[in-house]
């Protein structure tokens, strides 16, 4: 069975510019999760998807910042426009189900580095 | 909201000894704590967890201790070896829900020949 997939695995781009990344998670995942990573600093949550709705979008940190998924399937994360400090490994994970009484492990898919110039 | 805190953020351990990473919580509502480790140029995967109704759980030379009082939980890695080289994030969350997961900052381990 595949893993989480996310497009591009690096992006590089000027102040200003836009980026839109993509994570296809696991065929079957409703929950979808996007993460980011400052260097040397934690994994920090952006948001949470159920399906093509947004369950938590507490972590995101402005309005430059774009998530969808339409259909439930893929999702993608727009920033526009980018900032310095928009730089950093962007992770999406993926789990199956959602609530009750039995945890879903999460699975992560191998990160977008960002680099914003 | 919940905080986790991880020490240390370096580690360097001959091959063959011990390390041990140590993490503190702060939502008392936390009951699920995941241990992912990330391999240079990979993605997080997860090697152990452990539940609040449990205070240690092993597989092979991993183990994860947890003091719910104290709100610290520990990863102990024995006879370590240089493939044990990574990124380890502690995290935490609510086990009955699909929540977020709230990481550590990682500690980087490496393991001297």
């Amino acid at each position: 069975e595949a893993g989480v997939t996310q497009f591009p695995s690096h992006s590089v781009i000027e102040k200003g510019q836009t980026v839109t990344l993509r994570c296809d998670p696991i065929s079957g995942h409703d929950n979808l999760y996007w993460y980011r990573r400052v260097m040397g600093k934690e994994i920090k949550f952006l948001l949470h998807f159920v399906k093509e709705s947004k369950q938590d979008e507490s972590g995101m940190p402005n309005n430059r910042f774009l998530a969808e998924r339409t259909g439930g399937t893929y999702s993608t994360l727009k920033v526009q426009p980018a900032e310095l400090e928009d730089s950093g490994v962007y992770f999406c994970a993926s789990s199956q189900g959602f609530g009750g009484i039995s945890y879903n492990e999460q699975f992560f898919g191998p990160g977008t580095r960002l680099t914003v110039l | 909201g919940e905080n986790v805190e991880q020490h240390p953020s370096t580690l360097s351990v001959q091959e063959g000894d011990s390390a041990v990473i140590k993490c503190t919580y702060s939502d008392s509502a936390s009951n699920y704590f995941p241990w992912y480790k990330q391999e240079l140029g990979k993605r997080p995967q997860l090697i152990i967890d452990i539940r609040s109704n449990v205070g240690e759980k092993k597989d092979q030379r991993i183990a994860v201790t947890l003091n719910k009082t104290a709100k610290h939980f520990s990863l102990h890695i024995t006879e370590t070896q240089p493939e044990d080289s990574a990124v380890y994030f502690c995290a935490a969350r609510e086990y009955s829900s699909a929540s977020k997961i709230i990481f550590g900052s990682g500690t980087r381990l490496s393991i001297r020949p």
